[in-house]
């Protein structure tokens, strides 16, 4: 059971905005920045968002993040075939003294 | 250019010893946490554990201390992840990670460790 709390699956159709939602304590999402990873299969995960909101270099600004209080959201605008992937969400949790995951949630473009 | 290039897949027998070893280039090896991301089908990502290689600091998850023992070689900017008894639960894809500004920010490709029971 993962720290983070993440809907398994989302879906959208091609062009339209989704978004992920990531729900956690004040021990880890409401003291620290939500960073956000994208596994695409086949491939090492990539790092989609950091520091909440911000995108590193070469991710389209299609993807956006977002954090208020406990919970965090990743949202994805003008949805492509190509952002079929796991998500997750990830924050440094204070009382673990460590970082801890969300379990991933399977976006599907029908 | 950043990388961190991982050794090959593995497939052992519960009880046995393993290192797999993880070779990074093109930044600063010492000034930098790096550290094991494990990913099983259906459980999604955890960190089993981080070091930082400038003065041998380390952390575990708390699932993993005893468990595995993580260890950095400066010499050859080389971190490692090591079993001493493995288990069939340790079966999975181990990815090496480097920490920046709170985030995984460069992966290296994985490694497969399969344990038969």
């Amino acid at each position: 059971q993962s720290v983070l709390t993440q809907p398994p699956s989302a879906s959208g159709t091609p062009g339209q905005r989704v978004t992920i939602s990531c729900s956690g304590s004040s021990s880890n999402i409401g003291s620290t920045s939500v960073n956000w990873y994208q596994h695409l299969p086949g491939t090492a995960p990539k790092l989609l968002i950091h520091s909440n909101d911000q995108r590193p270099s070469g991710v389209p600004d299609r993807f956006s993040g977002s954090k208020s209080g406990t919970s965090a959201s990743l949202a994805i605008s003008g949805l492509q075939s190509e952002d079929e992937a796991d998500y997750y969400c990830a924050a440094w949790d204070d009382s673990l003294d460590g970082p801890v995951f969300g379990g991933g949630t399977k976006l599907t473009v029908l | 250019e950043v990388q961190l290039v991982q050794s090959g897949a593995e497939v052992k027998k519960s009880g046995e010893s393993l290192t797999i070893s993880c070779q990074t280039s093109g930044y600063r090896f010492i000034s930098y946490w790096i550290g094991w991301v494990r990913l099983m089908p259906g459980k999604g990502l955890q960190c089993t554990a981080m070091i930082f290689p400038g003065d041998s600091d380390t952390r575990y998850d708390p699932s993993f201390q005893g468990q595995v023992t993580i260890t950095a070689d400066k010499s050859i900017t080389t971190a490692y992840l090591q079993w001493n008894s493995l288990k069939a639960s340790d079966t999975g894809m181990y990815y090496c990670v480097r920490r920046r500004d709170g985030a995984f920010d460069i992966w290296g490709q994985g490694t497969m460790v399969t344990v038969s029971s």
